[in-house]
């Protein structure tokens, strides 16, 4: 099977930086995905690591180091409406995707 | 392009009562995907479908029927409904096999 363990809440301010931690136990997967998620919302794509390193995109970053089963999300220049939680994902095997339970983060002034 | 679209977005059963989730997407993908989401429990694949006429058991099946008569849509089916199927529902469909997963806006279902 797949377990994914992510922190369940974080607070920073606003223009700061954070960093989302996911960490995952798996006997294979394709990639690791994340995905934004406001409340009463549906999920939105954020980034997807097949290979390790950084991945780039904008105020976001995702890494993934698959030797460590570890990956985190770099948000930089915090703004308000980045207040969501955010949800770490495997790719491949059985479940097709599996999500883990997701990081609240609120952003302060 | 509407993307995946899901109704009704809203809905109240009674305990033992049948009711259907629609789920329909514009966008041609063949993998379609049920969710749901409980709070602090992330999301759990329920049933998912490689294509038309092709459907498989997720994680948490029981309760649930789901069918796949065409690539655009592929309905949910609470039977008998209990109270631990109050969640929000997601249905999801991905151009790849566990590819990016495109969300329809969600179907907040409560069983009293």
């Amino acid at each position: 099977g797949q377990n994914i363990d992510q922190p369940t809440e974080m607070t920073a301010t606003e223009g700061a930086i954070v960093q989302i931690n996911c960490t995952y136990q798996t006997s294979g997967f394709n990639g690791l995905f994340w995905y934004q998620q406001h409340a009463g919302e549906a999920p939105t794509f954020l980034s997807y690591n097949v290979l390790d390193g950084l991945e780039e995109k904008g105020r976001f970053s995702s890494f993934l180091s698959r030797s460590k089963g570890y990956s985190y999300l770099l948000l930089k220049e915090l703004q308000m409406k980045d207040s969501a939680s955010y949800l770490c994902a495997l790719s491949g095997g059985y479940q097709k995707v599996t999500f883990g339970t997701g990081t609240k983060l609120q952003v302060i002034p | 392009n509407a993307g995946v679209t899901q109704t009704p977005k809203f809905r109240i059963l009674k305990i033992g009562q049948s009711m259907t989730l629609q789920c329909t997407q514009d966008m041609n993908h063949n993998y379609m995907y049920w969710y749901r989401q409980d709070p602090g429990m992330g999301l759990k694949l329920i049933y998912y479908s490689v294509g038309a006429g092709i459907t498989d058991k997720g994680e948490v099946p029981n309760g649930y029927n789901v069918s796949r008569s065409t690539t655009e849509d592929f309905p949910l089916r609470l039977e008998l409904a209990a109270p631990s199927q109050t969640s929000v529902y997601f249905c999801a469909s991905s151009y790849e096999e566990s590819g990016e997963l495109f969300f329809g806006e969600g179907s907040r279902l409560t069983v009293l």
